[in-house]
């Protein structure tokens, strides 16, 4: 089925840890963006991509890194895990007429 | 302080009820969409308003984007509880449909 594929769907992390969140699209769309979901905050920009080799940040973007090589592709790092960094991630990409969001990561950082 | 306020945050009724929710802010946007998302998964589009005035129906939900284009609410008549979920409207802060802002959000359970 076409969309946005995260993974993994959970992970704990210890303090420290580094990891790769992975996200793939195969509707050829050019904008990507990662979001942060926490209680009563609604979703957070964290970095976004408006086509590959492009990447910009959004509004949350300490602690994050990420790199656009396809139009497919768009992982978020997390280069040493924070325990605030405990949240529900999720993917999205867009055409320009509304976004596709991918089923999220629930990350804990221990 | 948001850039876009939702009320109310909880919302509880009772199958075959009628609610609306509310999306308010002071500043003017180009559009809005409306989202909802269902436990574990991620949020689904489900309408865009473009115009000042603009209604939309999506079967049992109504959708109005205000005149001066700074709010929004929507509208569910006789809810069921495959309505309940976690609404979320956004909007494009710069003008950039691409770029989205989202509120707090709407949790509506609706019970059998």
């Amino acid at each position: 089925n076409a969309g946005v594929t995260q993974t993994p769907k959970f992970q704990v992390l210890k303090t420290g840890q580094s990891m790769t969140l992975q996200c793939a699209q195969d509707m050829n769309h050019e904008y990507m963006s990662w979001y942060r979901q926490d209680p009563g905050m609604g979703l957070r920009l964290i970095h976004y991509s408006v086509g590959a080799g492009i990447t910009d940040q959004g509004e949350v973007p300490n602690g994050y890194n990420v790199s656009r090589s396809t139009t497919e592709d768009f992982p978020l790092r997390l280069l040493s895990a924070a325990p605030s960094q405990t949240s529900v991630y999720f993917c999205a990409s867009t055409a320009g007429a509304g976004y596709t969001f991918g089923s999220g990561t629930r990350l804990t950082v221990v | 302080t948001q850039l876009l306020e939702q009320s109310p945050q909880f919302l509880s009724i009772q199958e075959g009820e009628n609610l609306t929710v509310y999306c308010n802010s002071s500043s003017v946007f180009s559009s809005l969409q409306w989202y909802r998302q269902e436990p574990g998964e991620g949020p689904v589009l489900l309408v865009t308003v473009v115009t000042g005035g603009e209604v939309k129906k999506l079967k049992r939900l109504t959708f109005q984007f205000g005149d001066a284009r700074k709010d929004s609410s929507l509208h569910i008549t006789a809810a069921q509880p495959g309505d309940t979920g976690l609404y979320l409207c956004a909007v494009p802060p710069g003008g950039s449909a691409r770029q989205l802002t989202f509120g707090s959000g709407t949790q509506l359970t609706v019970l059998p």
